[in-house]
């Protein structure tokens, strides 16, 4: 059975960098075509897919924050850390990991909410 | 990026009857593989979102086949055959053709 669990900071102040650590287990991120993704989603906003990794490291991350994020794995511990630098306000939200495999985010973990303020 | 869009946003429906969102996507979806890279998830209220259907149209394992997905390119829509009361919540279409991932806004369903 697949599951997931994100852990990190509650709170991070403005300029701080965020580390977040999703836990899995039920699946081998060495399994070909599968990845693990990072979805954050803003109160009352829209998900946004942030970074996905897979097992040969092949990494996806959106542009527009591609300067502030990091996706590493490290397979012998089942995680997939994700880092973000520079926090602002802006980036309060709950952060998801997800199993990603056939073209779909499958199985979500239960969210960590990251609220940045000072 | 590819911008998503979804209509109704908001959607009042009745049990036991028929519902429809509709996604629409600024770029075709449709790979040379013939395969359509869009994505469903329902978000049940203070829960995750779950996968509902995968490749415009393939319903994911455990979903009830009331739920079904159609379209091709840039139209999409996702059809609720008989409404249940458990089926309330934000709906979101995703697509995965190209990164970044998008989402739609969402359409919120709700019972009358």
């Amino acid at each position: 059975q697949i599951s997931l669990k994100e852990s990190g900071p509650t709170l991070v102040k403005p300029t701080q960098t965020l580390t977040l650590t999703c836990t899995f287990s039920g699946f081998t991120l060495s399994t070909s075509g599968v990845a693990v993704g990072w979805i954050r989603q803003p109160p009352g906003k829209a998900p946004e897919c942030l970074a996905v990794i897979y097992g040969n490291d092949d990494k996806r991350c959106s542009p527009s924050l591609k300067s502030r994020l990091s996706i590493t794995k490290d397979t012998s511990k089942n995680q997939v850390v994700l880092t973000m630098t520079n926090m602002d306000p802006a980036d309060t939200a709950t952060y998801y990991c997800a199993h990603r495999r056939n073209s779909a985010f499958d199985i979500w973990g239960q969210g960590t909410m990251v609220t940045v303020s000072s | 990026d590819i911008v998503m869009t979804q209509s109704p946003l908001s959607l009042p429906v009745t049990p036991g009857e028929p519902a429809s969102i509709s996604c629409r996507s600024s770029q075709s979806l449709l790979h040379s593989n013939g395969n359509n890279y869009l994505e469903w998830y329902l978000q049940k209220p203070g829960q995750s979102p779950q996968l509902l259907i995968h490749l415009g149209s393939n319903r994911a394992s455990g979903v009830p086949d009331r739920f079904s997905g159609s379209g091709s390119g840039t139209d999409f829509t996702l059809k609720i055959s008989r409404v249940e009361a458990e089926d309330v919540g934000l709906y979101y279409c995703m697509q995965c053709l190209q990164t970044p991932f998008t989402f739609g806004p969402g359409t919120d369903v709700d019972i009358k």
